[in-house]
């Protein structure tokens, strides 16, 4: 069965700070790759996606994420955090049917 | 687009209590999905259909637990009889089947509290 892996379960950063959050997955076929943020409060949102192609990929608010097919990995990077970014993330994949497996989220404090 | 709809977006009720909840999907999407977020368990997918048909609801907790798509622009998730346990965040979210993948829209959700 698929499995999504977070393994942060919460972290803290001061402003500025660089992020990356790992995201690992079990699934011998092909995937879909998504990684949602939901505002404290909110509805999750889309941040990025990858289908195929490029396995860099970028998302909105400056959030990029890598697909290393070798690892089963999706982790998510900021270069630069900030306070607004105060949320909790989700890794998701998506196989041959449509829905999602979600992670279990990274909850990200960033302190001003 | 106003997105998925979904009402109400807080319940309160108590046990024992009927509680149906309502979602509206984004207009042209073909799939629809129910989904439960608690601290203790995180995000749990209930059901979800495509083109009105339930495709699978393994998630469904138990047989108090009912959905139904009686048209491709209304959803409802009942529970009856409903219990403390139920308390969560139930979201709705709809996609578009698309040739190589496709993303969830997702709903503002509905508080459920049951006392």
């Amino acid at each position: 069965a698929q499995s999504v892996s977070q393994h942060n379960h919460h972290v803290i950063l001061s402003e500025a700070a660089s992020l990356e959050l790992g995201c690992n997955y079990s699934y011998g076929g092909t995937v879909n790759l998504f990684w949602y943020v939901q505002y404290p409060g909110q509805h999750l949102q889309l941040l990025l996606k990858y289908f195929s192609g490029d396995p860099l990929v970028k998302g909105i608010k400056g959030f990029e994420a890598e697909f290393i097919k070798s690892k089963f990995s999706f982790n998510l990077r900021k270069p630069s955090v900030q306070w607004s970014d105060t949320a909790e993330y989700f890794c998701a994949v998506q196989t041959g049917a449509n829905n999602l497996f979600f992670g279990t989220g990274t909850r990200l404090t960033v302190i001003p | 687009d106003a997105g998925v709809i979904q009402s109400p977006r807080h319940e309160v009720t108590e046990m024992g209590q009927e509680v149906t909840l309502r979602c509206k999907p984004i207009s042209g999407h073909d799939y629809l999905f129910w989904y439960r977020q608690t601290m203790m368990r995180g995000l749990e997918l209930l059901i979800y259909f495509n083109n009105n048909v339930p495709i699978d609801d393994s998630g469904m907790p138990e047989d108090r637990f009912s959905a139904k798509m009686p048209n491709a622009s209304f959803s409802t998730l009942k529970i009856q009889p409903s219990e403390p346990r139920d308390s969560a965040v139930y979201f709705c979210a709809s996609s578009l089947r698309r040739a190589g993948g496709n993303e969830q829209y997702f709903g503002p959700g509905t508080r459920l509290t049951v006392t």
